[in-house]
């Protein structure tokens, strides 16, 4: 079945640092992919997404591209601030209708 | 657009008692609604896929007859924990769609405790 891999976190930065997230799928097809982004005690939220190869997904000043080659869907963003401290989530969405396969999630904490 | 309305936030309730969890499309209709289970600290667990006017479709390991769901109308998806017991004790998060290519937009969850 498909999967979803992110990188163990928990990830902690200092403001303005540089932001990566790793995320690598498995999947039968051509996935679109997702990242989710939670704050604390709420629901998620869509951050950004890809729906084909080579795509770039941005939001907010973070960006992701849909690699197929790597079958990746790494996060960036080039300067974290303290309000970007949450839990995002890579997911994928392969031919199940509507179904979201989630990564494990990775906390991110930015220090002043 | 797109705002998804999840209640209650917060559920405390003692155990052997049932709980609804409303989850409402305010501003869209969707074809397509998500139960979602999440433990502290890891990821979202699928339980069960709501379309409407139709039976739920259950994740394998997920009770039926324990979490019961109806997607009444295009607006409304409820979830009821039944006989609910510490075990049960978690956040719960909806979801709904427009469509099977569209994005899933997110409820704000419902944190339950069963004491």
């Amino acid at each position: 079945g498909d999967s979803v891999t992110q990188m163990e976190g928990p990830v902690t930065l200092s403001e303005e640092a540089f932001l990566t997230i790793n995320c690598t799928y498995t999947a039968t097809g051509y996935p679109s992919l997702f990242w989710y982004v939670q704050y604390p005690g709420e629901g998620l939220q869509l951050l950004l997404k890809a729906t084909k190869a080579d795509d770039k997904g941005s939001n907010k000043g973070f960006e992701a591209t849909y690699r197929k080659e790597t079958t990746s869907f790494h996060l960036e963003k080039g300067s974290v601030q303290v309000s970007d401290s949450a839990v995002y989530f890579c997911a994928s969405r392969g031919t199940s209708y509507g179904k979201l396969t989630f990564g494990q999630g990775t906390i991110l904490t930015v220090h002043p | 657009g797109a705002v998804v309305s999840q209640h209650p936030s917060r559920v405390i309730c003692k155990s052997g008692t049932s709980v609804k969890i409303e989850c409402r499309s305010l501003d869209f209709q969707a074809t397509t609604m998500f139960w979602y289970r999440q433990f502290p600290k890891q990821s979202l667990m699928l339980m069960a896929t709501s379309n409407e006017g139709s039976k739920a479709t259950y994740e394998q390991g997920v009770e039926k007859d324990k979490f019961l769901i109806n997607h009444a109308s295009l607006t409304l998806s409820t979830l009821t924990v039944t006989s609910a017991h510490p075990e049960d004790s978690s956040f719960y998060i909806c979801s709904a769609q427009t469509g099977p290519d569209q994005p899933q937009h997110f409820g704000d969850g419902t944190r339950l405790s069963i004491l």
